[in-house]
Formats: structure tokens, sequence, C-alpha cells
């Protein structure tokens, strides 16, 4: 069964305090992993894609990579506008058909940077 | 633009109403979604339409019935729902994989908020 398992359920940082949310996948063939960032009460805002291990992707002060089972997103010098939780998703290559549009879910990382 | 738009924002409705949810796509994408989501849970899959036909349907109850007009809309008509149905309900779109596409991420809209009462 396809898993995603993300880590830490919630983060406290201080305002430029640097670090990395986890996520863990178990899925059979990856077809693409996707970092998403939600508001409270609002859809989920589209960050990355990554495809293929060693792959890299920046956007402003977050960076997420991937390996063969987990995917990692940093976040360098963050600010109270960070705040958010982080959600990660897959794509599992196994599905077909239609169902090779469902994403398995992480639970999500919950963000708080402090001023 | 990457943008999906849904209306209304919020929404209250007794059991006995006839509700719809509306979502809208300029992106050019064939696949179309419903998702709902509780608070504090990730996203669960309801609905997929692929080139403006259902392709899954998640065991969703029949209270809720989706519909795809066109390439652009889709639609979510809720009727006689239940209370544990309140939850923030999300549209998301996709391009289909095909050879020529490379990126097939989903883009959400913002969500309505669903009470019912």
């Amino acid at each position: 069964e396809d898993q995603v398992t993300q880590s830490p359920e919630a983060l406290r940082l201080q305002e430029g305090e640097s670090s990395s949310l986890n996520c863990s996948y178990t899925v059979s063939g990856l077809r693409g992993l996707f970092w998403y960032r939600q508001d409270p009460g609002k859809g989920p805002e589209f960050l990355f894609t990554l495809y293929s291990a060693g792959e890299e992707k920046e956007k402003e002060r977050l960076k997420a990579t991937l390996t063969k089972k987990e995917s990692f997103l940093h976040i360098t010098a963050p600010k109270p506008e960070d705040s958010a939780t982080y959600l990660c998703a897959v794509h599992p290559r196994a599905y077909s058909g239609a169902g090779s549009y469902q994403l398995t879910f992480g639970k999500g990382t919950k963000l708080s940077v402090i001023p | 633009d990457t943008e999906v738009t849904q209306t209304p924002k919020h929404l209250v409705m007794g059991m006995t109403n006839k509700k719809s949810l509306k979502c809208e796509q300029h992106m050019g994408h064939r696949a179309m979604y419903w998702y709902k989501q509780k608070a504090k849970k990730p996203p669960e899959l309801m609905f997929v339409y692929s080139y403006e036909k259902l392709s899954i349907n998640e065991s969703v109850p029949s209270r809720f019935s989706p519909e795809c007009p066109n390439s652009s809309l889709l639609n979510l008509h809720l009727h006689a729902l239940q209370p544990e149905d309140s939850a923030l309900y999300l549209c998301a779109s996709s391009h289909l994989r095909t050879g020529s596409i490379t990126s097939y991420e989903q883009y959400f809209g913002p969500g309505t908020r669903l009470t019912v009462t």
C-alpha cells in the first residue's frame, strides 16, 4: 500500500531560524512528488514538482529535494508569512488509466514562524 | 494564469436543501477533481473527470452529484446532506498525462466552506 509520512507534525521556528521538513514515501514506483502550502481555510497552493532522485527545485526561501525514499523541504531564514501547513503528495506510477491522476497525501507539517 | 475559482466561498444549508458548488478553470486542463477536506486532515479525493467524463467516484454517497458541463466548468450538486458532510470542498484541475505534457501537477481552488445544519 502506498504511504506518505510527513515529519514533524508541527514545527515552531524563530524568524530567521532555518530548518527542514521531511516527507518519506513508500510507493510502487514514483511518477512525481508534489509540495503544497496551505493556509487555514484555503485551498492548497502548488509549490514544487519533483520527478526523479537528485532533483532540486527552489523558490524564494524554499528548496525541495528528492531521494529514492524521501523528500525534504528546506526553509532558509523563514519569515512569519511562511507560517502555514505544508503538504506532500505522491503520484504513484502503479496507477493506470483514470487512477493515474490520484494523489496520495501526507498529513502535513504545520509550520509556525515566530517574530 | 494558474487560477481555479470556486463559488460560493461559504455555504450554510439545512439537511433538506438542494445547493450546488461551482468551479471554473481556464488553463486548458482536461482533468478536474473534487476533494473534501476536514479540519487538520489532508484532502480526500471524491471525483475525477477526464475529458469531461466521470473517471473516478471514490465511493461517495449519492447525495453528492458531480457534473462537468464543459472542459472549463465543474459542478457539485448537493442534496439531503448530513451534518458530518460539513467540510471544505476543494476543486482542482491538471493536465492529462500525454506524450507532450511533462507537468501535471494539480492546481487547487480556494475552496467552499460548507456547513450543514
